[in-house]
């Protein structure tokens, strides 16, 4: 079965600093990969997805990037975090149904 | 573009209370709809889905949604709940692609025994 591994699950930077939000994907192959982000009382917003390897999509325009470096690897970065970036980021994995990963809860200070 | 509405942010009910949590869409093309629930501490979960044929479908725990294309609905219903069904409930919408879902805002469902 799949399991999607997230890492840190916690998080605290100050505002300015860079961020390395790390997802691996076991159990599947060429999968697609998302991030979101669970915002308090706004649900959960696309930020980007991937089809394959180095192919990212954007959703929302931001200080936030994404890169698919393995099939099976997909990274969240920040070359320097704001405020409003805290939150809690959520790695996926469709093969036909959205499996979730256990989060990483960002906070910035 | 597509969106999704939940209209109720937090719910409380008793044990055995009957459920049904709203979700609207905006979508004009063929939909595929999905509630995932969220319990405390825990990652997110897929509760059912549809994408086509029997717009009543059920999913794990007792729980179904019913897809009312003429209203753009996709409520989810338990008949009896229990203290265990506390927990955010999110409806999403997906065209199919590989642009992922658009999900609500959620519903913080609390369940007192």
């Amino acid at each position: 079965s799949q399991t999607i591994h997230q890492w840190p699950a916690t998080l605290v930077q100050p505002v300015g600093s860079p961020l390395s939000l790390e997802c691996t994907v076991e159990g599947t192959s060429n999968p697609n990969l998302y991030w979101y982000r669970q915002a308090a009382g706004r649900g959960l917003q696309l930020l980007f997805y991937s089809v394959g390897i180095g192919q990212i999509s954007s959703e929302v325009p931001q200080n936030l990037s994404a890169s698919r470096p393995q099939d099976r690897q997909f990274i969240l970065s920040s070359k320097k975090l704001l405020l409003s970036d805290s939150g809690f980021y959520l790695c996926a994995s469709d093969t036909g149904e959205l499996f979730f990963g256990e989060g990483s809860r960002l906070t910035v200070l | 573009a597509q969106s999704v509405s939940q209209h109720n942010h937090h719910v409380i009910l008793s044990e055995a209370a009957s459920l049904e949590l709203g979700c609207n869409y905006s979508y004009g093309g063929t939909v595929n709809l999905f509630w995932y629930v969220q319990y405390p501490g825990q990652h997110l979960q897929l509760l059912l889905k549809y994408f086509s044929g029997d717009p009543l479908v059920k999913g794990i725990k007792g729980f179904e949604a019913e897809f009312i294309k003429s209203k753009f609905s996709f409520n989810l219903r338990k008949p009896s709940v229990q203290w265990s069904d506390t927990a955010e409930y999110f409806c999403a919408l997906g065209g199919g692609g590989a642009d992922g879902l658009t999900f609500g805002k959620g519903t913080h469902l609390i369940i007192q025994p």
